[in-house]
Parts: structure tokens; C-alpha cells; sequence
């Protein structure tokens, strides 16, 4: 069964942290992503790696940073977290050729307070 | 900038009766539209998808429609049951990474 884990379901960091929110796929993917779920709004796409160590930025990238230094791990970091970051983030993986399906983790829900 | 609109956000139905949720997308060079499902707690996982060579595309009682010269399609849900119960979102994509969700359609599924 084809797996996409986060490592946390919820999470509550103080304004200002450095927050690290991690992504493994088990299905060699080459394609992975990071969105962000809130309501009315639909998935928007913070940022995306197509390889290792190669990363794109989506439509909402200000304010994070990704790493992508294994085949199987993504990670989003919030460099200096703010409330307005308070959100749903959901990973994803795909494989590498186009229009393909992409497989969600369960989401982290993180408060900044 | 691109964009996807989805109608309804909210939609209601009896046990037994079809459900139809409508997409309208703005970019006219997409060619992938995947509809993904969200339970509760869970993360979406794609139900269906169509491409735009096709017109219509059916899986049991799910079925999706496509429209290009109007730029919109459809999904829709025949003899829905309470585990329909979820959040749909349509998407577009152009084929390369990059794929637009829309905000999503909250389906209740009454018995």
C-alpha cells in the first residue's frame, strides 16, 4: 500500500520559532509537494522537488523553505513562524512524468501562537 | 493568474439521490483534471480523473464530464450513500508540476 507519512498530525509553536514540518514517501516518487489547506481556499502549492536537492517554488512560497536532500523526504521549514501561518499542511508525492496522480500524507494541522 | 472556481461549497442530499459539483478553469492550456476526495482527517485521494481527449469518463457511479470549449467540467455522483460524506476538490493541470485545486465542495450525505 503506497505511503505518504508526516511526522506530526498536530503541532503548536510560538511566534518567531524556526519550525521544521517532515514528509516521507515510500513509493520513489521523484515528485514532491507541499501545500497548504485552508477553507474557501482550496490546496495551494507552497513549494515542489522534482529530484533530490532540486526545488521549485508554488504559488505561496514567502515565508518558507523546503529541503530535499534524500530521494523519499521533504521537508517544509517555516524559518520564523507567524499566526497567519496557522493553517493545514498537506504533503504529497508523484511520479516523475506529468499528469500523474498525486498520493497526499494525512496533513499536519499547525497553531502559531 | 490561473485559477479553478468550484460551485457549490456546500451541498446536501438524500441518501439515494445524484450529486453534481461544477468546475470552471481559466487556463486554457490544461489538459489534466483529477477530482480528489478528503474524509475526515484525512488527506485527498484521487477518485477519478479525465484528460482533455476525452469527453466523459465513468467509474461505478461516479462519473466526470469535460467541456473545453467552455472551460469547465463536472463531477457527478449517482445513488450517493452516507460515506460519500466528504470534501471534493476539481483540479486543473497543464501537464507539466503545476495542478490548481479548487476551494472545495463539502458533500453531506443525509440517511
Amino acid at each position: 500500500d503506497v505511503k505518504v507519512t508526516q511526522s506530526s498530525r498536530y503541532l503548536v509553536k510560538r511566534t518567531g520559532e524556526k519550525v521544521f514540518l517532515e514528509c516521507v514517501q515510500d513509493m520513489d516518487h521523484e515528485n514532491m509537494f507541499w501545500y497548504r489547506q485552508d477553507p474557501g481556499l482550496g490546496l495551494r502549492l507552497i513549494y515542489f522537488s522534482y529530484d533530490v536537492k532540486m526545488k521549485e517554488k508554488g504559488d505561496i512560497p514567502e515565508g518558507y523553505s523546503v529541503s530535499r536532500e534524500k530521494k523519499e523526504r521533504f521537508s517544509l521549514i517555516l524559518e520564523s513562524a507567524s499566526t497567519n501561518q496557522t493553517s493545514m499542511y498537506l504533503c504529497a508525492s508523484s511520479k516523475g512524468q506529468s499528469r500523474a496522480e498525486a498520493f497526499f500524507g494525512q496533513g499536519t494541522r499547525l497553531t502559531v501562537v | 493568474g490561473e485559477n479553478v472556481e468550484q460551485h457549490p461549497s456546500t451541498l446536501s442530499v438524500q441518501e439515494g439521490d445524484s450529486a453534481v459539483i461544477k468546475c470552471t478553469y481559466s487556463d486554457s492550456a490544461s489538459n489534466y483534471f483529477p477530482w480528489y476526495k478528503q474524509e475526515l482527517g484525512k488527506g485527498p485521494q484521487l477518485i477519478i480523473d479525465i484528460r482533455s481527449n476525452v469527453g466523459e469518463k465513468k467509474d461505478q457511479r461516479i462519473a466526470v464530464t469535460l467541456n473545453k470549449t467552455a472551460k469547465h467540467f463536472s463531477l457527478h455522483i449517482t445513488e450517493t450513500q452516507p460515506e460519500d460524506s466528504a470534501v471534493y476538490f476539481c483540479a486543473a493541470g497543464t501537464g507539466g508540476f503545476k495542478t490548481i485545486f479548487g476551494a472545495g465542495t463539502r458533500l453531506f450525505v443525509k440517511a
